[in-house]
């Protein structure tokens, strides 16, 4: 159980276009997931928390306008790179938290999604 | 904000040996997750743990809220346990934030 795929799991486009990456929680219902970046050899850096239904929360210094996040099912979530540049390529992960009971269940993670921006 | 450090940044075993991986974290927190990160960048639930003692096969984590420091302990490694270990505190008022550490690098040698 406790699931979590992500789509694609590597991608490579040309500057200036932009990308849609999926996270979904297969076998559970996910209200709150959350998409994480990762730059070579170092630890990964919450980017943005998505409630289903709702706007997203962004941390402080990522661009919401650069990252659109969408959650429009207990099951799914897209973060769009808009406009991508090379200093957008870097390795994004996903993860979802259990819909029900304690707001602290443990978090799962998808396998990541490596993007390239040429 | 809370600062999560871990030590050693590198540890280097053979295989067989046993080792402790150490997670400081500098204020109260409402749970604690440890992950492995293998070579293809998935992270791998290992434990999450806000007190106490965990054990799952040849691994085991403590953790000591009082004293804000979990560990992990890793016995009889196998090769297999190489990669990137990273703990991580869960902040905020929802649970809504996983603060992570800067990770251990784990070589295991045949």
């Amino acid at each position: 159980g406790a699931v979590v795929s992500q789509h694609p799991s590597w991608v490579i486009c040309k500057s200036g276009t932009s990308v849609k990456i999926e996270c979904r929680s297969l076998d559970f219902q996910a209200t709150t997931m959350f998409w994480y970046r990762q730059f070579p050899k170092q630890s990964l850096m919450l980017m943005a928390t998505s409630n289903e239904g709702s706007k997203a929360t962004y941390e402080q210094g990522v661009e919401k306008d650069k990252f659109l996040i969408n959650h429009a099912s207990l099951t799914l979530s897209t973060l769009t790179v808009t406009s991508a540049h090379p200093e957008d390529s870097s390795f994004y992960i996903c993860s979802a938290r259990d819909g029900w009971g304690s707001p602290y269940n443990e978090q799962f993670f998808g396998p990541g999604t490596r993007l390239t921006v040429l | 904000g809370i600062q999560v450090e871990q030590s050693p940044p590198d540890l280097i075993l053979q295989e067989g040996a046993n080792s402790t991986l150490r997670c400081n974290f500098s204020d109260s927190v409402n749970n604690l997750q440890w992950f492995h990160q293998n070579p293809w960048g998935q992270l791998i639930n290992l434990f999450y743990i806000p007190s106490g003692t965990k054990q799952n096969g040849r691994l085991s984590a403590t953790t000591v809220a009082t004293e804000r420091y979990s560990l992990l302990y890793i016995s009889s490694s196998q090769t297999t346990d190489s990669g990137v270990y990273f703990c991580a505190v869960v902040v905020g008022e929802y649970g809504n934030k996983l603060v992570f550490g800067a990770g251990t690098i784990l070589r295991v040698k045949s």
